[in-house]
């Protein structure tokens, strides 16, 4: 049973445009969401986080918004280049500590 | 600083051999995690580690072990590899108790044939 979805597997987006990735869970006692961009044989690099007593959290050009009430984490990037192409994975925790449960990954693929 | 340092990076073993991965947190961080990431099953918490204590385990068979040391450097075990044991092995760790943001390193390739 996936605790947390992401439910489409690729996106392409233009350059210069917004991307938006989507996030579902449905442990409602998760308390901390990471996101989280991978490049091929490298491991997974921190992007930005937002706590559950929070619904939005920005650092530059990524900004994460969180609906509690429907179970919802989407991140956007504005604008998006063609470095931002990655696998991104969201990312959630209950009960502190680092046991993280993450979802399948989306591909973004920022066109030129 | 430096980042989370891990060894190896590449390895080949045989079914039924034991296999020792290294991983060396950024300086300060106290919290070590292990997680196995595989095409089909995605990324999966192994363990976590803190003060040289297992503080939480994924759903893995106990061939799979880890200790942390004094240092903070983690150590994860794997004995009698099978070989749906292929997988990029990913160290993780973080500041304080409460471990919050968790920064991984490049991870170790491990093929069993």
């Amino acid at each position: 049973d996936q605790q947390v979805k992401q439910n489409s597997p690729s996106l392409s987006v233009q350059e210069g445009r917004i991307s938006i990735l989507n996030c579902d869970y449905t442990n409602s006692m998760f308390d901390y969401f990471l996101w989280y961009k991978k490049y091929p044989a490298e491991g997974p690099t921190f992007l930005i986080s937002i706590s559950s007593i929070k619904d939005k959290n920005e650092d530059g050009r990524f900004t994460v918004f969180l609906n509690k009430s429907a179970k919802h984490l989407s991140l956007h990037i504005v604008p998006s280049q063609p470095g931002d192409s990655a696998v991104y994975f969201c990312a959630a925790r209950y009960n502190y500590g680092q046991n993280f449960v993450f979802g399948p990954g989306t591909r973004l693929s920022v066109l030129p | 600083k430096a980042g989370v340092t891990q060894t190896p990076r590449y390895l080949i073993k045989t079914r039924g051999q034991q296999v020792t991965l290294s991983c060396s947190p950024i300086s300060g961080h106290r919290s070590v995690s292990w997680y196995q990431q595989t095409p089909g099953q995605g990324l999966q918490f192994l363990f976590e580690y803190f003060s040289e204590t297992q503080r939480n385990k994924g759903n893995f068979p106990g061939r799979f072990s880890g200790r942390q040391f004094s240092n903070s450097r983690s150590e994860m075990n794997v004995s009698t590899l099978e070989l749906g044991d292929s997988a990029l092995y990913l160290c993780a760790s973080s500041y304080a108790n409460s471990g919050n943001t968790i920064y991984f390193g490049e991870g170790s390739w491990l093929t069993v044939v």
